[in-house]
This record gives C-alpha cells, sequence and structure tokens, in this order.
C-alpha cells in the first residue's frame, strides 16, 4: 500500500530557531500534499495544500512567512516552522494525495511530527 | 458549510463490548464519509470509508454505513478488544479537502 514518512518524528528545539519537517510518499508520487496541525485532545487543522511545482495555499489565518512549505519533487515536501515560539509546540501531520485518475483524491497520512519549543 | 460532529468522549469500555461511536456531518455536494483511528504517539490511519449513500465500510470488525437520510456515519463493532484503545476520527471528505471531527478516545479494559 501507499506509504508516507515524516521526518523526524519528534523534534524539541529551543524559542527562535527553525525546524524543518519532511514529508515523503515513499511507493507512489504525490503530486499534492497536505499539512495539518493537531493540537492535544482536539482534531486535525489543515494548515495548507502544496502542489508539487508550485505555491502553497494556506488555510485562513495560517501565517504562510511562518509556515514555509515547499514541494520541490513529486515524493517530498518540506514544512518550516521558522522563528518557532512555543506556542508553536504541536502534532504535524502531512498527508499526499496519490496522482492518477484511478486513485482521485486517496490520500494518505503520515505518522506525524512532534514539535516542542522550548 | 462542511463540518463533522462526534460524540465526545472519553468513552471506557470492557473487553468484548459493543462500541457505538456516534457521527453525524454537514455538506455541501457529495462527500465520502471516513472513520481514522489514532493510535497513542502514531500518525492516522484509515480505518472504514464509505462513498456513497447506503454504502457500509468495513474493517477489522468496525463497521459504518453511510445514511443520507440522517447524514450519519455511526461506527460500531460487536466485541472490542484491548488493542482497540486508540482515538477514532469521523472525517468527510468533499473534493479534495478533509474535515474532521474532534476525536473520541476508547479505552479497553480487560
Amino acid at each position: 500500500g501507499a506509504v508516507v514518512s515524516q521526518h523526524p518524528s519528534w523534534v524539541i528545539c529551543k524559542s527562535g530557531t527553525s525546524v524543518k519537517i519532511e514529508c515523503r510518499s515513499l511507493d507512489f508520487q504525490a503530486t499534492t500534499m497536505f499539512w495539518y496541525r493537531q493540537f492535544p485532545k482536539q482534531s486535525l487543522m489543515l494548515m495548507a495544500t502544496s502542489n508539487e511545482g508550485s505555491k502553497a495555499t494556506y488555510e485562513q489565518g495560517v501565517e504562510k512567512d511562518k509556515f514555509l512549505i515547499n514541494h520541490a519533487s513529486l515524493t517530498l515536501s518540506t514544512l518550516t516552522v521558522t522563528s518557532a515560539h512555543p506556542e508553536d509546540s504541536s502534532f504535524y501531520i502531512c498527508s499526499a494525495r496519490v496522482a492518477g485518475a484511478s486513485s482521485y483524491n486517496e490520500q494518505f497520512f503520515g505518522p506525524g511530527t512532534r514539535l516542542t519549543v522550548l | 458549510g462542511n463540518s463533522v460532529t462526534q460524540m465526545e468522549g472519553p468513552v471506557t469500555l470492557s473487553e468484548e463490548a459493543f462500541l457505538t461511536i456516534n457521527c453525524t456531518y454537514t455538506a455541501t455536494g457529495y462527500p465520502s464519509l471516513f472513520w481514522y483511528v489514532q493510535y497513542p504517539g502514531e500518525g492516522l490511519q484509515l480505518l472504514l470509508k464509505a462513498t456513497k449513500a447506503d454504502d457500509k465500510g468495513s474493517n477489522k470488525g468496525f463497521e459504518a454505513t453511510y445514511r443520507k437520510e440522517t447524514t450519519s456515519f455511526h461506527l460500531e463493532k460487536g466485541s472490542v478488544q484491548v488493542s482497540d484503545s486508540a482515538v477514532y476520527f469521523c472525517a468527510l471528505r468533499v473534493s479534495d479537502q478533509f474535515y474532521f471531527g474532534t476525536g473520541t478516545s476508547l479505552t479497553v479494559i480487560p
């Protein structure tokens, strides 16, 4: 089956530093990847939609200059949290949509990255 | 708009008990409906799905039926196991976008 990986699985950083999270589709090509944020005991909230080779589309209220998204290839998207602060501590989950008409709209989720900002 | 409402937890059951987690939705268009499961420290895993009215999704003893007339997609399992302890998310998808419920935490005790 389709597998999505994320790296790192957890990270602790100091306030003011930047952190990069990678999302990879391991055995399929993904023209579109999605980034979600999950607060403790809450649901996933979509942050942005990332299309390969173009700029990401951010949801209302998400700062695009703080959460930089790059989707440089069909198997990799990165989320960089710039100048992280403790309120950015959260569980970040990506999903990847399988390219191809026969699997339109199929999305597979990564295992998540837990970010803790001290 | 599009939204999902699922019963609040936490839910605690004894092993072999019957499980129901309610989920209702509002949606524009024709949504697909999903149940995802999240085990501690892990990401979401697709448990089952239904893409049109009256479809029944099933997997690992869990099942849910897409009820358009009641806009519901309740999750059921006849006999839960300790290993079913997790958080369960109901979700709908319209076009390319997912909308998730707030999750229901299930703990099964021996």
